[in-house]
């Protein structure tokens, strides 16, 4: 079984901070990703990676960035919180096959930002 | 338009019941779709992959319709466990580049006893 992991279940930082959110995947998937959830709003594409020390913006990558170093690994990092950034945080991870692959998900972060 | 709409719900039905819902997509090209299913709270966890006309795993059933440009998930006998958030997800091109998945905002079903 697929097992991706996120470092915090819950995190509460405060504006300005410098948060990191660390999320780990131990089935070698080459493409590893960062969403965030807001009611209403569904799944929002942050950034991915399909490749070590690789990275791509997806559909809002204002005020985060990422870090790939190693394959199974992939940091998401918030410059300076901002309230607007409270939301759930969900990596994933995938496989690079003809068809399209299915997402694994981690089980998400919670960050509340005061 | 988006590209993958679905019927926010909520769908309340009796346990024991069927209940069918929908994903309309945009894009005709799309190959792989997915049904996820979501718990409050938890994160999306694979209910089901589609690649071809449809698939089935016990009491799930996904339909594709590529003339119609939608997808379906069937539940039959609902169980109390099944209520969830089910989540439709669209790959147009097949290949999994990670900007090619589009997600649905779900559809919310709460089995009643």
């Amino acid at each position: 079984d697929v097992k991706v992991t996120q470092s915090s279940r819950y995190l509460v930082k405060r504006t300005g901070e410098k948060v990191f959110l660390e999320c780990v995947q131990d089935m070698d998937h080459e493409n590893m990703f960062w969403y965030r959830q807001d009611p209403g709003l569904g799944l929002r594409l942050i950034y991915f990676s399909y490749d070590v020390k690789m990275k791509e913006k997806g559909d809002i990558p204002e005020g985060y960035s990422v870090s790939r170093e190693k394959k199974e690994r992939f940091s998401l990092i918030l410059e300076s919180a901002s309230t607007n950034q409270t939301s759930m945080y969900l990596c994933a991870s995938s496989f690079t096959g003809t068809f399209g692959s299915p997402l694994h998900f981690g089980n998400g972060t919670r960050l509340t930002v005061t | 338009r988006k590209e993958v709409e679905q019927d926010p719900g909520p769908f309340n039905v009796p346990e024991g019941a069927t209940v069918a819902f929908n994903c309309t997509y945009s894009n005709s090209a799309s190959q792989s779709f997915f049904w996820y299913r979501q718990d409050c709270r938890k994160e999306p966890k694979l209910l089901m992959s589609v690649y071809s006309s449809g698939n089935e795993d016990g009491r799930f059933t996904a339909q594709l319709n590529r003339a119609s440009q939608y997808i379906s998930l069937l539940i039959r006998d609902s169980k109390l466990s099944d209520s969830a958030t089910y989540l439709c997800v669209v790959s147009p091109w097949g290949a999994t580049g990670a900007n090619n998945l589009f997600f649905g905002t779900g559809t919310r079903l709460t089995v009643i006893p």
